[in-house]
């Protein structure tokens, strides 16, 4: 069976930083891009970023870019998120997300299929 | 950025009931649209993808239709456990991957 289990969230003042993880099992991290996902209270959610299969190409959110890092370990079956200068409208629910994307004459994405069951970050002084 | 609009915002409906939720998009994204299902407290759960292909495990009272700017979601009989927010994702225009802004479905 899949699973994506996160970690790492938790309560950070504002500026401050976190370093969330997402530990993978049931299938074979390198061969899917990944992504993150969040949800602040009571919304939607907010697609954060997405990383190719071997780490090799990033997309970030222009609310986050600057300020977020992706990445991943495929040989640890890891992925991450770097939360950096952290301000209160990070405050949410972030979750790990599998892409179904497909690499022919180009680079297709389909929809996220699998997904964590999401780390708590709260930022607040 | 592509922008997404669902309609309706909220949905009264009763067991048996067929539901119909339509997304539009701001510019045309061809059949790279998702639709999730969200139920209180949990993550989104893929339904449908390239705008009308059901999602492995997915009942097939879902289904979905539509290309360009706009696709509908469309529950044929309503059962208990589809009450939830439902969620429409453009996939074609990156970055960002948007969400539309969601519709409940309650009693």
């Amino acid at each position: 069976e899949v699973f994506l289990v996160e970690s790492g969230g938790g309560l950070v003042q504002p500026g401050g930083s976190l370093r969330l993880s997402c530990d993978v099992s049931g299938f074979t991290l390198r061969n899917y891009w990944m992504n993150w996902v969040r949800q602040a209270p009571g919304k939607g959610p907010v697609w954060v970023a997405l990383i190719n299969s071997d780490g090799s190409a990033t997309n970030i959110a222009d609310s986050v870019k600057g300020r977020f890092t992706i990445s991943r370990d495929n040989a640890k079956n890891r992925l991450y998120l770097q939360l950096d200068s952290l301000r209160a409208e990070d405050t949410g629910v972030y979750f790990c997300v599998r892409g179904i994307t497909v690499n022919e004459e180009k680079i297709i994405h389909y929809g996220m299929d699998v997904w964590g069951q999401g780390t708590t970050v709260i930022v607040s002084s | 950025d592509i922008q997404l609009t669902q309609s309706p915002s909220f949905l009264s409906a009763s067991v048996g009931d067929r539901v119909t939720i339509t997304c539009r998009a701001s510019q045309d994204i061809n059949i790279y649209l998702a639709w999730y299902q969200q139920q209180p407290g949990k993550a989104p759960r893929l339904l449908i993808y390239a705008a009308s292909a059901l999602h492995t495990g997915v009942p097939s009272r879902f289904s979905g239709s539509g290309s360009g700017t706009e696709f509908t979601l469309t529950i044929s009989s309503l059962q208990p456990e589809d009450f939830a927010t439902y969620y429409c994702q453009q996939l074609n225009f990156y970055p960002p991957f948007t969400f539309g802004p969601g519709t409940t479905v309650d009693v």
